[in-house]
């Protein structure tokens, strides 16, 4: 069974940071890009970032380039997201994605940016 | 405002059919494959077409997808109460570099 676990979030004040991790299992994790989407309160999907299976291509929406990072451990299975100079904003639920079709999807962990 | 357009909200009655459409551009829908996803209340996305038109392991036959152009649409036959949901349509956009996202169209069962 493919599953995909998101851990890291939390509340956070404007300016801080966070590290969010996503532990991949039941696939073979190198062999799949893996995508950040975050769902803010009450709103649609967004793009966040994609790291490719050996690490070599990494992109960005405009939203958080310069502040977010995205990296992956193949051999420990997992994948994560920096996130530094956090916004209100940047406030959602964050969900780690597997694969270029974007098939399966982690349960997601809230982030809450707030004074 | 999304790079793909999906209409707000659709409704049909229990049984009938319902068809949903996902407009975007050359950079995206026109030369790259569409997906689809259910989220239901309170979960997370699940996939429910790939490649435009390929249904995703366990999705029964009352949901369908199709492409023409720079246009998709997902079809359900059938309609239950527990299709209820949000769908949204995505596809990467060549031109940003980015996977990109319809605002999502909200199903009512009435």
């Amino acid at each position: 069974e493919v599953r995909l676990v998101e851990s890291g979030g939390g509340l956070v004040k404007p300016g801080g940071s966070l590290r969010l991790s996503c532990v991949g299992s039941g696939f073979t994790f190198s062999s799949y890009t893996i995508t950040w989407v975050r769902q803010a309160p009450g709103k649609g999907l967004e793009y966040v970032s994609s790291i490719s299976r050996s690490s070599s291509l990494k992109y960005y929406a405009d939203s958080g380039k310069g502040r977010f990072a995205i990296s992956r451990d193949n051999a420990d299975n997992s994948a994560y997201l920096q996130m530094n100079s956090l916004r209100a904003e940047d406030t959602a639920v964050y969900y780690c994605v597997k694969g270029d079709q974007r098939d399966y999807w982690g349960q997601g962990t809230p982030v809450t940016v707030s004074s | 405002q999304s790079v793909l357009t999906q209409p707000p909200s659709v409704s049909a009655a229990p049984g009938q059919k319902v068809t949903i459409s996902c407009s975007g551009s050359n950079s995206n829908i026109g030369n790259k494959y569409v997906s689809w996803y259910q989220q239901l209340p309170g979960t997370a996305p699940k996939l429910l077409i790939s490649k435009d038109d390929e249904r995703a392991s366990g999705i029964p036959d009352r949901f369908s997808g199709s492409k023409s152009g720079t246009s998709a649409t997902l079809g359900i036959t059938g309609l239950q109460t527990g299709d209820e949901a949000d769908y949204y349509c995505g596809t990467w956009d060549s031109s940003l570099d980015v996977w990109v996202f319809g605002g999502g169209t909200k199903l009512t069962v009435l």
